[in-house]
């Protein structure tokens, strides 16, 4: 069982370009969540979806874009990337009956420079 | 305003210690609490929640919830080298966590061999 799917795992890009940071979960959970990692701070959230079709902003969405045509794939589309987007990024997944029971992926590290 | 606090450290301990983690959090309206682990590099896993107030026990370690403190606490018995890692406070955005999770910015604890 894979459980949540993240690539790339690394990226650099350049001021400008955009980029589609992809998540697949495997596990047939509605929910599912994109999360950003900065030194020193805790998550935020920036999208989540509680099931295709469904998608909503969370904490810190500016710049950033999902779409959620399936159960499985959640994908995070940059467009025109800045060096404030520089982060670890994380994909979540949850069942609705499950407390606090994130699957997280192992994360992509971006570097706009 | 849902905010989660926690002492960054690092906290360093020798093997076989007893650890003490705390976190305090401002909103009376949380209903459960969540502990997460992050390893380096990785996404954080879930360790253990509990509801309401009290003690709750999962092998060495043990969550403690005081809600008229708004104070949150895991103990780590017999502390190992494995156990050095990054531990996230959790609390939920709503009732089911549906929305989305709420993370402290983590204490990074370092078990010395």
């Amino acid at each position: 069982n894979a459980g949540v799917t993240q690539t790339p795992k690394f990226r650099i890009l350049k001021i400008g370009q955009s980029m589609t940071l992809q998540c697949t979960q495997d596990m047939n959970h509605n929910y599912m969540y994109w999360y950003r990692q900065d030194p020193g701070m805790g998550l935020k959230l920036i999208y989540y979806s509680v099931g295709a079709g469904i998608t909503d902003k969370g904490e810190v969405p500016n710049g950033y874009n999902v779409s959620r045509s399936t159960t499985e794939d959640f994908p995070l589309r940059l467009e025109l990337a800045a060096p404030s987007q520089t982060s670890v990024y994380f994909c979540a997944s949850t069942d609705a009956g499950t407390v606090g029971g994130y699957t997280f992926g192992s994360g992509t590290r971006l570097t706009v420079v | 305003q849902k905010e989660v606090e926690q002492d960054p450290g690092p906290l360093s301990v020798p093997e076989g210690a007893i650890v003490s983690l705390n976190c305090t959090y401002s909103n009376s309206a949380f209903q459960y609490f969540m502990w997460y682990r992050q390893y380096s590099r990785k996404g954080p896993e879930l360790l253990m929640y509990t509801y309401s107030s009290g003690n709750k026990e999962d092998g060495r370690f043990t969550a403690q919830v005081d809600k008229s403190s708004k104070y949150i606490s895991l103990f780590i018995r017999d502390s190992q080298p494995s156990d050095s890692a990054t531990y996230l406070c959790v609390l939920p955005e709503s009732g089911g966590g549906a929305d989305g999770l709420t993370f402290g910015k983590g204490t990074h604890l370092i078990i010395q061999p």
